[in-house]
């Protein structure tokens, strides 16, 4: 069945910090890969993702490239900042199912 | 605002309790979904609605039951809640057409305590 894979946290970094937090995923097909964003006492908000292979998602000033030869779908920022801080979320959904798989989510805290 | 909106945000029960959490979006999406969080286990989906008239069974589908009332609404409903129950409950909502899966609307969530 279909999986994905997330760095534990938490991930702390310093403000302006370079952040990358790992995802891999296994999946029948080419399924869509997205990443979500929790913010303390809220639900999940899609931040960017990815529909075919090299598609790179952006948004907020975080990116990820769907890599279809390490299956994996890394988050990356070039600088964060203390809002970032938040539970990130990889998802998956393979073609014509109607049932998202997530990673666990990892816990980011940056710092001033 | 579109979205998904859910109610009550916070509830508490007492164990034997029922209960009905409420869920309704305005996006016109065919699929909804329900999903509880709890710590150190992620998101783990309860029951889901691929479509108006349809509901399936989730990852953890014991002790709950979903009302699909038209496109809009998808109820979730604990005939007699545990202290096991106590939990984050959200609702979601997706829009699938063939192939193409444009990601998932959720809502802020229902915070339930079960004492």
């Amino acid at each position: 069945g279909d999986s994905v894979t997330q760095m534990e946290g938490p991930v702390t970094l310093s403000e302006e910090a370079f952040l990358t937090i790992n995802c891999t995923y296994t999946a029948t097909g080419y399924p869509s890969l997205f990443w979500y964003v929790q913010y303390p006492g809220e639900g999940l908000q899609l931040l960017l993702k990815a529909t075919k292979a090299d598609d790179k998602g952006s948004n907020k000033g975080f990116e990820a490239t769907y890599r279809k030869e390490t299956t994996s779908f890394h988050l990356e920022k070039g600088s964060v900042q203390v809002s970032d801080s938040a539970v990130y979320f990889c998802a998956l959904a393979s073609g014509g199912s109607y049932i998202p798989t997530f990673g666990r989510g990892t816990s980011l805290i940056v710092h001033p | 605002n579109a979205g998904v909106t859910q109610t009550p945000k916070f509830q508490v029960l007492k164990t034997g309790q029922s209960m009905t959490l409420q869920c309704a979006q305005d996006m016109n999406h065919n699929s909804m979904y329900w999903y509880r969080q709890d710590p150190g286990m992620g998101l783990r989906l309860i029951y889901y609605s691929a479509s108006e008239g349809t509901t399936d069974k989730g990852e953890v589908p014991n002790g709950y039951n979903v009302s699909r009332l038209n496109k809009r609404e998808f109820s979730l409903r604990l005939e007699s809640a545990a202290p096991s129950q106590t939990s984050v409950y959200f609702c979601a909502s997706s829009e699938i057409a063939g192939e193409s899966n444009y990601g998932y609307t959720f809502g802020s969530g229902t915070r339930l305590t079960v004492v």
